[in-house]
């Protein structure tokens, strides 16, 4: 049973424009967001976070919206630069501050040039 | 700062072999550690976690162990491995989930 889920595996998009990241999770009692991004044979790193009582967080080029509703969110990318191509992974955490991180599938972003 | 090491970056092992993967944390006390497993069109899939020297939960069953001899240390094993073993092992480490996870740089574990 996938509690966070990215449906898209992949996603391409032009050097310049908007690239939009998704993620559905059905566990209401998730109250924490985050979005790593990974390289092929690397380990994932932090990108950006979202507690459940903001509906966005901005850092840079990186949006996170929530829609808490809809439990829903997504990263946006502004401009997308070719470095971001990247397997880009959501995650949501459960059980306070001693949780665990649930992650999605991941989708993967290509940035062309 | 910080580190985080994993060894082996790559494995071949053939089926029923033992396995051992290594994982060590630098500059951190008494870290939550993690072991994560990637594996083709499951994700990021958590296997075992710590919260102290012995202290071992496990999140999904399999023939996978894990255990913790020192505070900053993390040891993934099999008795015998399987081939829907194979996969991309990921060690982490916290202080707690909201500050984020700190992963090392993977091992590629291929069973044949």
């Amino acid at each position: 049973d996938q509690q966070v889920k990215q449906n898209s595996p992949s996603l391409s998009v032009q050097e310049g424009r908007i690239s939009i990241l998704n993620c559905d999770y059905t566990n209401s009692m998730f109250d924490y967001f985050l979005w790593y991004k990974k390289y092929p044979a690397e380990g994932p790193t932090f990108l950006i976070s979202i507690s459940s009582i903001k509906d966005k967080n901005e850092d840079g080029r990186f949006t996170v919206f929530l829609n808490k509703s809809a439990k829903h969110l997504s990263l946006h990318i502004v401009p997308s630069q070719p470095g971001d191509s990247a397997v880009y992974f959501c995650a949501a955490l459960y059980g306070g501050s001693q949780g665990n991180l649930i992650f999605g599938k991941g989708t993967k972003l290509s940035v062309k040039p | 700062s910080q580190t985080i090491h994993q060894w082996p970056a790559t494995l071949v092992q053939p089926v029923g072999s033992p396995l051992s993967l290594e994982c060590t944390v630098e500059g951190t006390s008494n870290p939550n550690l993690y072991w994560y497993r990637q594996a083709a069109g499951r994700g990021l899939q958590l296997l075992f976690y710590s919260v102290g020297i012995g202290q071992i939960s496990s999140e999904v069953p399999q023939n996978l162990s894990a255990s913790r001899p020192q505070d900053r240390q993390f040891i993934l094993s099999s008795k015998k491995l399987l081939l829907s073993d194979s996969g991309f092992y990921l060690c982490a480490w916290s202080v707690g989930p909201r500050e984020g996870y700190t992963f090392g740089s993977g091992t590629r574990l291929t069973v044949v």
